[in-house]
C-alpha cells in the first residue's frame, strides 16, 4: 500500500493559472520534502518541513509556495506557472530516526 | 557548496557481468550516504545506505572518505537491475539530501 500519495498523477494547467499539487502520508513522519525533477536531471529540492518549521531553498523561485496544515498533508502551490515549471514534482517524507526518504509516485505537471 | 557527481549518465552491461556505478561527493561535515533506485514505472526508493553495511539485491557500496566516493557495485548484474540509480548524500545537520544526476543502468541479456 502506498504510504506517500500524490494527487493528481498528471496535472495540466495553463500558463499563469495557479495550480496546487497535494501530498499525503500515512507514515506519521515529521519531515516532508518537495522536489522538482526535470527530464534527465536530479531531483532538485524546493523546500522541506520539519514538523511545521518551513525551510526554503535559497534558489527556489518565489512563484513556489507550500503549506503543511497538519502532519499528514503538504501542498505545493505554483502561483503563476511558466513553461519552465513543467516537470515532475516529487513529495517525500522522512522519519527523523533514519534519514531515509520515502517518495510518492510524483505529479507530472504540464503547462500549456 | 555541496556537490554530488555521478560521472556516467548511461551504463550498459551484459547479464552476468560486474557493474560499478560511480559516485563522488563534495560535502561539508560527515554526510550519510545513500543510493536510491527507480525502476521503470515505479517510484524512487531506497536501495541501500552506507551505515547499514549490508548487501541489497546483491549490491554493495563502500564509503571511501579519503576519495570522497561511494561507488555502487554488483558482481553479477541481472536484467532486473536495469533502472535509474541516484547517489544521495544526506546532510544530517541541515536535514536534507542532495541527489546526483543519476545513472541509467541497462543490463542486456
Amino acid at each position: 500500500d502506498a504510504m506517500v500519495i500524490q494527487n493528481p498523477r498528471y496535472q495540466v494547467t495553463q500558463f499563469g493559472k495557479p495550480v496546487t499539487l497535494s501530498c499525503s502520508q500515512t507514515l506519521n513522519h515529521n519531515v516532508m520534502y518537495w522536489y522538482q525533477q526535470k527530464s534527465s536531471q536530479a531531483p532538485k529540492l524546493l523546500f522541506h518541513y520539519y514538523d511545521k518549521d518551513f525551510n526554503n531553498e535559497a534558489d527556489t523561485p518565489d512563484n513556489f509556495q507550500s503549506r503543511r496544515p497538519n502532519t499528514s498533508f503538504c501542498f505545493l502551490d505554483i502561483r503563476s506557472p511558466g513553461l519552465g515549471d513543467a516537470a515532475m514534482y516529487l513529495c517525500a517524507t522522512e522519519g527523523t530516526a533514519k534519514n531515509i526518504q520515502y517518495f510518492g509516485a510524483g505529479t507530472r505537471l504540464s503547462v500549456l | 557548496a555541496q556537490r554530488v557527481t555521478q560521472p556516467e549518465k548511461l551504463l550498459s552491461v551484459f547479464k552476468g557481468a560486474p557493474v560499478e556505478l560511480k559516485c563522488n561527493y563534495s560535502y561539508s561535515g560527515s554526510p550519510e550516504l545513500f543510493w536510491y533506485v527507480q525502476y521503470s514505472r515505479q517510484r524512487l526508493q531506497l536501495l541501500l545506505r552506507h551505515i547499514s553495511r549490508e548487501s541489497i539485491k546483491g549490491f554493495t557500496a563502500d564509503l571511501n572518505k579519503g576519495e570522497t566516493s561511494f561507488h555502487l557495485k554488483k558482481p553479477f548484474a541481472q536484467e532486473e537491475d536495469s533502472a535509474m540509480y541516484y547517489c544521495a548524500p544526506h546532510n544530517t545537520n541541515a536535514g536534507k539530501s542532495t541527489f546526483g544526476d543519476g545513472t541509467t543502468l541497462t543490463v542486456k541479456p
